[in-house]
């Protein structure tokens, strides 16, 4: 059973250029989240989804940070446009229905270099 | 506030030693859960346990344990006999009963397992 799919896995780019990352969540999960990780903060989140919709954006840093779920079976997270200071890696986790019992399940991770 | 911490940054222990990762959370929920995830040098979070706030039974699964005790908010966890696959980064996380979904990780403690 396929696991939480990220891609790419890593992304170079320049400050300036927008970047999208991708996840499809396991199937029959109806969460989705998307965190941050860096050395300074630590695993942040960002922002999640329930059944498509965003539930909880408070995490989103700031404007140029966006992120939808226009299925059940893939998200995005942009960033537009990019800045050094989003060099991190950003993880989607999904979870199934059910609340609180439900542990979230995470992808590898995509490695964003902003240069 | 920190919501969960975890004091040790990192742990360096010879293998067949025992370590006690700790963690220590900070809630005014009466009901909540407490996780441990495994983040290994490949990148990505997996899931070790879930304990929720009325179960104080500690739990011994193989060579790892936990230890919850609500008297002084901790939530310890401790490998036996430690190999160098056990050799990752920790992390500790706490979900309230406001918003389950929403988790908040600790910073981590990485372990180093030497041969």
């Amino acid at each position: 059973d396929a696991g939480v799919i990220q891609s790419p896995r890593h992304e170079v780019t320049e400050m300036g250029q927008e970047v999208t990352l991708r996840c499809k969540p396991i199937s029959g999960h109806d969460y989705l989240f998307w965190y941050r990780q860096t050395m300074m903060r630590g695993l942040e989140l960002l922002i999640y989804f329930n059944n498509n919709v965003p539930i909880d954006d408070s995490g989103m840093p700031e404007d140029r940070f966006s992120a939808k779920m226009p299925n059940a079976s893939f998200s995005t997270l942009k960033i537009q446009p990019s800045e050094p200071r989003d060099s991190a890696v950003y993880f989607c986790a999904s979870s199934l229905p059910g609340g609180p019992r439900n542990e979230q399940f995470f992808g590898p991770g995509t490695r964003l270099t902003v240069l | 506030a920190q919501k969960v911490t975890q004091a040790q940054t990192e742990i360096s222990v010879v293998e067949k030693e025992d370590v006690t990762l700790d963690c220590v959370y900070e809630t005014r929920d009466t009901t909540y859960y407490l996780f441990w995830y495994k983040q290994p040098p490949s990148g990505e979070l997996v899931f070790l346990i879930r304990r929720n706030s009325f179960d104080e039974q500690n739990e011994i699964s193989g060579r790892y344990s936990w230890n919850f005790q609500k008297s002084t908010s901790s939530f310890n966890f401790t490998i036996t006999a430690s190999q160098v696959v056990d050799s990752a980064v920790y992390f500790c996380a706490l979900s309230e009963a406001y918003n389950f979904n929403k988790f908040y990780f600790g910073s981590g403690t990485k372990l180093n397992v030497k041969p």
